[in-house]
């Protein structure tokens, strides 16, 4: 099993619609998340960043944490075209002194239809 | 743009070569990671510098090896390819003394042929 799990979709919305992306994970010590978001063969673009449970918003996008049941989603409001691209989660865990690795799921690949 | 370069964008080369991919971090970031993207596997991570010295490990080949400079830019070398090893190389730098908040480069897309 893989310590995080992610719906590769692909998913097919409205512009306009309510976006819902989701990752699951099954380490507890992970304590950072994070959303990355990848237009095609580019490099991953960092969306949002939170640290424990909670919900953070920027703009369009909300990332919400369920630490209770190992969940994690990102929300995007009034999605347009230009938001189609793979978004990806990643998390880390705490760990002594300064080093983190990222731990991605594999990706959820959004098309926002005109 | 992240403030990442990475060098050279493309490279295509033969079975059993070396090669070596360059990353410039973002200016001040000590933190630099290498990651590797291929269809079937995602992106996986292989190695962490931070301010010079080797901080974390992943899932990297005894093929390969990276180090980080004086100057904060770092070099992943790979030996001895395979057909295998064609993917994207990212190199992903971070000011956070957690490495969290990491920005990634536009990558290397290597081919073994």
């Amino acid at each position: 099993q893989k310590e995080v799990e992610q719906d590769p979709g692909p998913l097919s919305v409205p512009e306009g619609a309510i976006v819902s992306l989701n990752c699951t994970y099954s380490n507890s010590a992970f304590q950072y998340f994070m959303w990355y978001r990848q237009y095609s063969r580019k490099g991953p673009e960092l969306l949002m960043y939170t640290y424990s449970s909670g919900n953070k918003e920027d703009g369009r996008f909300t990332a919400q944490v369920d630490k209770s049941s190992k969940y994690i989603s990102l929300f995007i409001r009034d999605s347009q075209p230009s938001d189609s691209a793979t978004y990806l989660c990643a998390m880390s865990a705490r760990s002594s002194g300064s080093a983190r690795q990222l731990t991605f799921g594999s990706g959820t690949q959004l098309t926002v239809l005109p | 743009d992240s403030g990442v370069t990475q060098t050279p964008k493309h490279l295509i080369t033969a079975t059993g070569q070396r090669v070596t991919l360059r990353c410039s971090p973002r200016s001040g970031d000590l933190s630099v990671y290498w990651y590797q993207q291929s269809l079937d596997q995602g992106l996986q991570f292989l190695i962490q510098y931070y301010n010079g010295e080797e901080r974390a490990k992943g899932n990297i080949l005894e093929r390969f090896s990276a180090q980080q400079f004086p100057d904060l830019h770092s070099e992943l070398n790979l030996s001895s390819l395979e057909l295998g090893d064609s993917a994207l190389y990212f190199c992903a730098s971070s000011g956070r003394v957690d490495g969290t908040e990491a920005f990634f480069g536009q990558g290397t897309r290597l081919t073994v042929v």
